[in-house]
């Protein structure tokens, strides 16, 4: 079965440094991965997406994520954080066995980020 | 703004009761997507739509819950004889058709149900 996973349910950066939210992935074959951000009182937005080439995505907002198929991770990372960035963040991970092409979301990390 | 729409925002309904949501995807979406958040969870998959055609259902939709897309256009989503373990945002989605490598889901704001 495919999944994911986000060890962390809260990241608490400052603004002004480099944030991380964690992903690991288990998928059989070759995975597409995803990042989805939910502001308050709002639907879930695409941030960006890994299909196939570089290992280095770029996304909104400033994010970008880093595939790294050895270590079965997808991090998404961005080098310097704002206060606005503060919202919750979903991996996901399309299944490749279904019909439907749906996604699988993580159980999310909120990203905190102190003035 | 995804251009999704969703109706209503909220419900609270009493134990027992049957509710309605409707989901108004981006116009030239043919792939429909409803989800279930709970607090502290990602969203679950409830079921997909191609067109009309409802493709694909997960074991987590029981019974009670049924879903329909008559003119391949709006959805529903009916849950009958609610229970409270129902209480939770429904997330309607869409996509367009496949180009490439399009695989861009598009939310709307959800349908958060309590159950009393």
């Amino acid at each position: 079965a495919q999944s994911v996973a986000q060890p962390e349910d809260q990241v608490n950066v400052a603004e002004g440094n480099p944030l991380t939210v964690k992903c690991t992935y288990s998928v059989s074959g070759n995975p597409y991965l995803f990042w989805y951000v939910q502001y308050p009182n709002r639907g879930l937005q695409f941030l960006l997406k890994y299909i196939t080439g570089d290992n280095l995505v770029k996304g909104s907002y400033g994010f970008e994520a880093e595939f790294n198929k050895s270590q079965t991770s997808f991090h998404l990372k961005k080098p310097s954080a704002l206060v606005s960035d503060s919202a919750l963040y979903f991996c996901a991970v399309r299944d490749l066995y279904s019909s439907a092409s749906k996604i699988i979301f993580g159980s999310g990390t909120r990203l905190s980020i102190r003035p | 703004d995804t251009g999704v729409s969703q109706d209503p925002r909220h419900k609270i309904t009493k134990r027992g009761q049957n509710v309605t949501f409707r989901c108004d995807p981006i116009s030239e979406h043919n792939r429909l997507y409803w989800y279930r958040q709970t607090l502290g969870q990602g969203p679950e998959f409830l079921t997909y739509f191609q067109n009309e055609a409802q493709l694909e259902k997960s074991r987590l939709l029981s019974d009670r819950f049924s879903a329909e897309r008559p003119k391949g256009s709006f959805s529903t989503l009916e849950i009958q004889r609610t229970e409270q373990g129902d209480s939770a945002m429904y997330l309607c989605a869409s996509r367009p058709r496949e180009t490439g490598t399009n695989e861009k889901l598009f939310f709307g704001s959800g349908t958060q149900l309590s159950v009393l």
